[in-house]
């Protein structure tokens, strides 16, 4: 059983696009993230959920939306895709509290071209 | 703000030999360190973490020790194995910061050779 899957593993589209990715935890973990990992490797924060509630957009363009239906599901929806926003998205999720262990999901490579 | 630096990679090693991967970091309150290991097309995983000065973190082989002196979570292995070519992450969760964020050092690749 997969702890935190999302989908899709790959995606290319054009510029212009919207697309989606979808995330889902069956670990009971209350806080969910997005993470983005450029092409150097440097991954980022971009958003959290704890509980469907966001607590943290880290100055992220609005062309990108999370949503949460409920706590074991966070999705990412970007609007107008841009070249720059290809990047491995990585899903996670935790307990939330400080010290605890996250746990990532396989990572959504999007390929803007 | 809160930081972490890592040594630069890439990183290659005969197998056998010992690793040391330098981590460093910045924080205005007590974080909680972290590593991560990054296996090549696929997610983070944790490798190994402390939560207070002076903690050592182990799994694997792999040690790091919460050093608050000098800032440092610095991972260490005897004698790695070509199975340990991965990218290495460290990263913090400071205590002030909401909902257990990570904020992770650059990265360092290791490869190791037979």
């Amino acid at each position: 059983d997969t702890a935190v899957s999302q989908t899709p593993k790959y995606l290319v589209t054009q510029m212009g696009n919207d697309k989606s990715i979808k995330c889902e935890q069956n670990l009971g973990h209350d806080t969910m993230y997005w993470y983005k990992q450029d092409s150097k490797k440097f991954l980022k924060i971009m958003f959290s959920y704890n509980n469907k509630e966001l607590i943290i957009n880290e100055t992220v363009p609005n062309r990108f939306s999370p949503k949460s239906p409920d706590k074991a599901h966070l999705n990412l929806h970007i609007n107008s895709l841009e070249l720059g926003d290809s990047a491995v998205y990585f899903c996670a999720s935790s307990r939330g509290q400080m010290g605890t262990e996250a746990f990532f999901g396989q990572g959504t490579r999007l390929t803007v071209v | 703000g809160n930081s972490v630096t890592q040594m630069e990679g890439p990183v290659t090693l005969s197998e056998e030999a010992f690793l040391t991967i330098n981590c460093t970091y910045t924080a205005t309150g007590y974080p909680s360190l972290f590593w991560y290991v990054q296996y090549p097309g696929e997610g983070l995983q944790l490798l190994l973490k402390a939560t207070k000065a002076d903690d050592k973190g182990s799994n694997k082989g792999f040690e790091a020790t919460y050093r608050k002196e000098t800032t440092s979570f610095h991972l260490e292995k005897g004698s790695v194995q070509v199975s340990d070519s991965a990218v290495y992450f460290c990263a913090l969760s400071d205590r002030w910061n909401q909902g257990g964020k990570l904020i992770f050092g650059q990265g360092t690749e290791l490869s190791v050779k037979p």
